[in-house]
């Protein structure tokens, strides 16, 4: 059974910094391209980054651009999300997703998510 | 304001069909490029409805169909159950963005 399970979500301040993990189970995680998307409370759906199935391609959302890094741990299964400069507006579910084809195409399995919570 | 533009809420009382639009732009839809549709139930994940504009997962019933022409897509529900109240979301590649771009949602109520 394919399974992701996000973790270090929490209550950071402005400015503050947060890794965000997804641990990845049940199927070959080396052979699939992965992907970061949040939903601020209320909102809906966006799209914040992915990574190729080899790590080499790395794709981000312009609001986060310079301020996320995308990478994975192919020996742990896991995928990551390094926030640094966060702000208000990044106050949200973070969910973990994979591209069962093709990068940047859709997402066949998704996390639970992980809340991160901006605020002073 | 998302790229991909979806009606903000549509309802249909039980059995009836509606339909949810999701109106791009040349850089996404229009340039060709896949819509896939997701179904969010309140507290949950999304979950996967149809992928590459017409395609179902297994086990989503066939009352769920997809479709795409030009610059817009739209997903279909026929006999509308209780059950399929949830937020739906529609999503695409855009060239312009180099990344996915998903719509604003659309509240189904099954009045």
């Amino acid at each position: 059974e394919v399974q992701l399970l996000e973790s270090g979500g929490g209550l950071v301040q402005p400015g503050g910094s947060l890794r965000l993990s997804c641990a990845a189970s049940g199927f070959s995680f080396r052979s699939y391209a992965v992907s970061w998307v949040r939903q601020a409370p209320g909102k809906g759906l966006e799209w914040v980054s992915a990574i190729s199935a080899g790590g080499g391609g790395t794709y981000y959302a312009d609001s986060v651009k310079g301020r996320f890094t995308i990478s994975r741990d192919i020996s742990k299964n896991t995928l990551y999300l390094q926030m640094n400069s966060l702000r208000a507006g990044d106050t949200a579910v973070y969910y973990c997703a994979r591209y069962p084809y093709q990068l940047l195409d859709h997402f066949d399995f998704w996390g639970q998510g992980t809340l991160v919570t901006v605020s002073s | 304001q998302s790229v991909l533009t979806q009606p903000p809420s549509v309802s249909g009382p039980p059995g009836q069909r509606v339909t949810i639009s999701c109106t791009g732009s040349s850089s996404n839809i229009g340039a060709g490029y896949d819509v896939h549709w997701y179904q969010q139930l309140p507290g949950t994940a999304p979950k996967l409805l149809i992928y590459g504009n017409n395609n179902r997962p297994s086990g989503v019933p066939d009352r769920f169909s997809g479709s795409k022409s030009g610059t817009s897509a739209s997903l279909a529900i026929t006999g509308l159950q209780a059950e399929d109240e949830a937020d739906y979301y529609c999503q695409s590649y855009d060239s312009s963005l180099s990344g996915s771009v998903f719509g604003g949602g659309t509240k189904l109520t099954v009045l």
